[in-house]
């Protein structure tokens, strides 16, 4: 399985963008890249996911290197509500095997 | 609308017990998943099913049974309870393999 580096633990100001790095250097053609969140006791939270192009939806921004060996996930204005664990994953697009990581711990500063 | 439902929320189990954890998607999804989570660690894929009738193992799946006899229902067995598989399982569904998952709020069983 393709597997994903990630940093343990970031820290961000509240209202400040927040640029989480994933490093995936085994990526193949057919996997796409997952990002989710975890809240503390809550189940994990869908936020973004793309394969070659950058990707934006109303939660946050994907950005996907040209030679898709590294991903960012911005968010672009960081609030309390956002401290979670963020997990970055690639997925076969022809599977549904989906293993998560360690992921990275955002701590968000008022 | 509401998503995927997973019952119960909490369960203690006496080592050796048997049950079923349900799962229950109401977004007409072909594809669901089990994970389990242990203490300050990532999800682990134990079963998952890409439609009706069809299963496969995942990362973890010694101990635990699946079935998926209808679209909605995804139930998770465990055989005979052992204290490792104190954890909290989470059910997720898909509706396409390159689409993103949708998570329950997960079920924490304890085996004493």
């Amino acid at each position: 399985d393709a597997k994903t580096t990630q940093p343990n633990s970031m820290e961000s100001n509240e209202e400040e963008p927040v640029h989480l790095p994933c490093n995936h250097s085994t990526i193949s053609g057919t996997d796409y890249i997952h990002w989710y969140r975890q809240l503390p006791s809550q189940g994990p939270e869908y936020v973004i996911h793309g394969l070659t192009s950058n990707v934006n939806n109303r939660m946050a921004s994907l950005a996907i290197a040209e030679d898709r060996k590294s991903s960012t996930l911005i968010l672009h204005r960081a609030t309390l509500r956002d401290a979670a664990v963020y997990y970055c994953i690639l997925k076969d697009g022809w599977s549904n095997d989906m293993r998560f990581g360690a992921g990275t711990r955002l701590t968000v500063k008022p | 609308n509401a998503g995927v439902t997973q019952t119960p929320k909490f369960q203690v189990l006496k080592t050796g017990q048997s049950m079923t954890l349900q799962c229950a998607q109401d977004m007409n999804h072909e594809y669901m998943s089990w994970y389990r989570q242990d203490p300050g660690m990532g999800l682990r894929l134990i079963h998952y099913s890409v439609g009706a009738g069809i299963t496969d193992q995942g990362e973890v799946p010694n101990g635990y049974n699946v079935s998926r006899s209808t679209t909605e229902d995804f139930p998770l067995r465990l055989l005979s309870a052992a204290p490792s598989q104190t954890s909290v399982y989470f059910c997720a569904s898909n509706s396409r393999q390159t689409d993103g998952y949708t998570f329950g709020s997960g079920t924490r069983l304890t085996v004493v």
